[in-house]
């Protein structure tokens, strides 16, 4: 089956810095990487999802990346704010069915 | 956007009980609902996959038995964990999904404590 990692585990930055967060996924036939916040108590929320057709995608402060070759993918916050700091876990899909999530990152942004 | 609803948020009772967990979806028909369990600072598990009409798929290592699941209609499938016991505590989460191209929406959880 799919196998991600995720890192780094935590992630500590200064308010108005970048965050990167980087995955790798083993199953070259996953081809949906969706980004998850997941806030202490709280569900994860979707923040941004790609398809393996698709290098980049941008969402405002938000944009992912994907290397298909070589099979990894990451996150990029920008002008990071407070409400930012939460758990972040990246996926990948095979299939548009079942997700593979990674281990998270807990990302803390310092006011 | 899309909103899954997932009730109760929180349970609390005494080991032997049987508790039933609801994942609706509120404003789309949902063909695909996952569960998934979530022990603290760990990630998401992947419990079982139902569709509407049809009997679940069981993740391995996963007790069908033990965690029944119900999806009777698009918008709602249930989570029943039977005979809790202590080591069931957990944080149960579903999500729902519309169709193949789309993400996969969550509910905001349930924590289960069994005494």
């Amino acid at each position: 089956g799919e196998n991600v990692e995720q890192h780094p585990s935590t992630l500590s930055v200064q308010e108005g810095d970048s965050a990167v967060i980087k995955c790798t996924y083993s199953d070259s036939a996953s081809n949906y990487f969706p980004w998850y916040k997941q806030e202490l108590g709280k569900g994860p929320q979707l923040i941004i999802d790609i398809r393996s057709n698709v290098g980049e995608k941008k969402d405002q402060r938000i944009a992912v990346t994907l290397n298909k070759t070589a099979k990894h993918f990451s996150l990029h916050i920008t002008e990071t704010q407070p409400e930012d700091s939460a758990v972040y876990f990246c996926a990948a899909s095979p299939s548009d069915y079942k997700l593979s999530f990674g281990a998270g990152t807990t990302v803390t942004v310092r006011a | 956007g899309a909103v899954v609803s997932q009730h109760p948020s929180r349970v609390i009772c005494k080991s032997g009980t049987s508790v039933k967990i609801e994942c609706r979806s509120l404003d789309f028909q949902a063909t695909t609902m996952f569960w998934y369990r979530q022990f603290p600072k760990q990630s998401l598990m992947l419990m079982a996959t139902s569709n509407e009409g049809s009997k679940a798929t069981y993740e391995q290592g996963v007790e069908k038995d033990k965690f029944l699941i119900n999806h009777a209609s698009l918008t709602l499938s249930t989570l029943t964990v039977t005979s809790a016991h202590p080591e069931d505590s957990s944080f149960y989460i579903c999500s729902a999904r519309f169709t193949g191209r789309e993400p996969q929406h969550f509910g905001d959880g349930t924590r289960l404590s069994i005494l």
